[in-house]
């Protein structure tokens, strides 16, 4: 089993959409939730930390569920431009990150 | 701020050859790591460095990869004999402290021929 996991989608949705990923973690020891944007032949880019209490950004909502070991990310009102790939990031507090494989969104007109 | 400056761009190499990857940092930034990202795959950690004092190197192959980072600036990733496998890009990225998120350099596009 991977220590992250993501289902990889495609997920292929309408403009103003709302669409969620979901992202598993093994590692109960895990400190530190990222999600990161990927676009088609760029480097990621931090898109969000997670916290424990949640966290939002104009239509992006993060949440993070210790228990079940996963986090989650929510876009309301989805844009052409939100077309690209949405990757989990599981630190320890040892610093040891480790990436999901990545889940590929599409927004259609 | 300038961000994590990577070079060359692209890279093309026979099987056996050696390659070499550069890295700068952001300034100030004293966590650097090398990611290896195969296509259709999240980026895997190759080493990660401490000012210039290596961190975790668990899953760097290390008979035909190294990595150095000397004066805790910028790093230098090699393979050496590369291998068809290898062919990916290699990712350099750095952060203040290792439970902050990082800042990506725009990669090394490495194909093995």
């Amino acid at each position: 089993r991977k220590e992250v996991e993501q289902d990889p989608g495609p997920f292929n949705v309408p403009e103003g959409a709302t669409v969620a990923f979901n992202c598993t973690y093994s590692n109960s020891a895990s400190q530190s939730f990222f999600w990161y944007r990927q676009d088609c032949r760029k480097e990621p880019k931090l898109l969000m930390s997670v916290y424990s209490s949640g966290n939002e950004d104009g239509r992006f909502t993060a949440q993070l569920n210790r228990a079940s070991q996963y986090i989650s990310l929510l876009i309301r009102d989805s844009k052409l431009s939100d077309s690209a790939t949405y990757l989990c990031v599981v630190n320890t507090n040892a610093g040891k990150s480790t990436f999901g494989d990545g889940t590929t969104l599409t927004v259609k007109p | 701020e300038a961000g994590v400056a990577q070079s060359p761009r692209y890279k093309i190499i026979e099987k056996r050859q050696s390659v070499a990857f550069w890295c700068n940092p952001i300034s100030g930034h004293a966590t650097l790591y090398w990611y290896q990202q195969i296509l259709g795959q999240g980026p895997k950690l190759l080493i990660q460095f401490q000012n210039n004092g290596v961190v975790d190197d668990s899953q760097l192959p290390k008979d035909r990869f190294s990595a150095e980072r000397l004066k805790g600036v910028d790093s230098t990733l090699k393979i050496q004999p590369a291998k068809l496998e290898d062919s990916a890009v290699y990712l350099c990225a750095s952060s203040l402290e290792g439970l902050y998120g990082y800042t990506f350099g725009s990669g090394t596009r490495l194909t093995v021929v």
